[in-house]
């Protein structure tokens, strides 16, 4: 299957400071990617779809100013969560879309973010 | 809207004995697909096995199979001869395949494989 790849796969951080977390779809090009945030024992959230070359599409709910999102290109999204607190702590995952035969999400590993 | 129901939060199962996890979802759509995803506790999202409504024959997978049943908008899973190493949370997830291309996950089934 595709492989998607996020960095880093744990990141620790001060109060106040911002973090970058990358996505990349290694081996396909993905139009449309998405960001998810998952607390301990429960389900995927739905944060927010990148879109590639556009404007991020953000759930309701979802500070857009506190959690940046960069499609730059086919093949890699950011998440910048900006002026971190301790309950942006959390574990982030990003998927890639592969649209056609397959229409299906390909899973990053995740990021496990803690913010001191 | 869409909506993905799993009713069974927590499951165990002997090893070597076959269980059944259960997903109903509701849509007007009538092209969609149905997926089952695996979490172990490493996180990483596993594909276990999908389904597209357009297909009537059963996905399978191996050990792993589902019964899928569109008029009844049910889509359980069932995995034989458990091994420990499919103890994880199970997502059922819905996906319309235009648009935003969003998954819509249940959620989810910790199940836990006893030696």
């Amino acid at each position: 299957g595709a492989v998607v790849s996020q960095h880093p796969s744990w990141v620790i951080c001060k109060s106040g400071t911002s973090v970058k977390i990358e996505c990349r779809s290694l081996d396909f090009q993905a139009t449309t990617m998405f960001w998810y945030r998952q607390f301990p024992k429960q389900s995927l959230m739905l944060m927010a779809t990148s879109n590639e070359g556009s404007k991020a599409t953000y759930e309701q709910g979802v500070e857009k100013d506190k959690f940046l999102i960069n499609h730059a290109s086919l093949t890699l999204s950011t998440l910048t969560v900006t002026s971190a607190h301790p309950e942006d702590s959390s574990f982030y995952i990003c998927s890639a879309f592969r649209q056609g035969i397959r229409n299906e999400q390909y899973f990053g590993p995740g990021t496990r973010l803690t913010v001191t | 809207a869409q909506t993905v129901t799993q009713s069974q939060p927590e499951m165990s199962v002997q090893e070597a004995e076959t269980v059944t996890l259960s997903c109903t979802y509701d849509t007007s759509e009538s092209n969609y697909y149905l997926f089952w995803y695996k979490q172990p506790p490493s996180r990483q999202m596993i594909l276990v096995i999908r389904q597209e409504a357009y297909k009537q024959q059963n996905a399978t997978e191996n050990r792993f199979s589902v019964n899928f049943q569109k008029a009844a908008k049910s889509f359980s899973l069932k995995i034989s001869d458990s091994q420990l190493g499919d103890t994880a949370m199970y997502f059922c997830a819905f996906l319309v395949p235009s648009g935003t291309y969003k998954y819509i996950f249940g959620t989810g089934t910790r199940l836990k494989v006893l030696a």
